[in-house]
């Protein structure tokens, strides 16, 4: 099935460095959603964003969507051994739909 | 607010047997996805209902995968004849009512399909 390339699709860092991934796609996408996902569990909401340009912040995370609208970045400040996990990009295209689709992940691993 | 409920949460079956999965909702969402997710993918869209009318189908789903909404609320997932391929996490998401900053999914912590 169709996914959004998501990048880097690994990493390693050291407790306290902030993080940067984003998710590209070929499309226009009205909506941008952000996702973590630990093991065994469904993927739970962090950051949603809906206009070009729009910058969000929940906490240590800032996300921003695009301004072509045809990609979105996720942040992460000062990470902490918690934040290790499975973050997904999903986007919505637009008008007579309401399907999301998904990016490939970036898998973080955070060194104590 | 419970939260999208899914259930089982594991399901160990033999190839060739049919299982059903069941999902259900937040309170008041109108929309209902149903997703795959394989080892290391993802989340794979396959459908989603809007109240009880399924709108949208992906073409992963084959004669052998059938959702159902019937009343707007809950949504049963059922494959016939598994093959080992169908082995995955299914996960379903809820949505509430649409508006221009209200869409938002809330996945549930699926259900972990193994077929032998």
């Amino acid at each position: 099935g169709q996914q959004l390339n998501q990048s880097p699709q690994s990493m390693f860092i050291q407790e306290g460095e902030d993080v940067s991934m984003n998710c590209t796609s070929s499309s226009i996408f009205n909506t941008w959603l952000w996702y973590k996902q630990d093991p065994g569990e469904g993927p739970v909401l962090l950051i949603a964003l809906y206009k070009a340009g729009e910058l969000t912040s929940n906490g240590r995370l800032t996300a921003q969507f695009g301004i072509t609208r045809k990609d979105s970045f996720l942040n992460i400040s000062a990470s902490i051994p918690s934040d290790v996990g499975i973050y997904f990009c999903a986007g919505r295209a637009g008008s007579g739909t309401y399907k999301y689709i998904f990016g490939t992940g970036t898998r973080l691993k955070v060194l104590a | 607010d419970t939260g999208v409920s899914q259930d089982p949460r594991h399901k160990i079956t033999k190839r060739g047997q049919n299982v059903t999965f069941r999902c259900d909702p937040i309170s008041e969402h109108n929309r209902l996805y149903w997703y795959r997710q394989t080892l290391g993918q993802g989340p794979e869209f396959l459908t989603y209902f809007q109240n009880e009318a399924q709108l949208e189908k992906s073409r992963l789903l084959s004669d052998r995968f059938s959702a159902e909404r019937p009343k707007g609320s809950f949504s049963t997932l059922e494959i016939q004849r598994t093959e080992q391929g169908d082995s995955a996490m299914y996960l379903c998401a809820s949505s509430p009512r649409w508006g221009a900053t209200n869409e938002k999914l809330f996945f549930g912590s699926g259900t972990q399909l193994s077929v032998l």
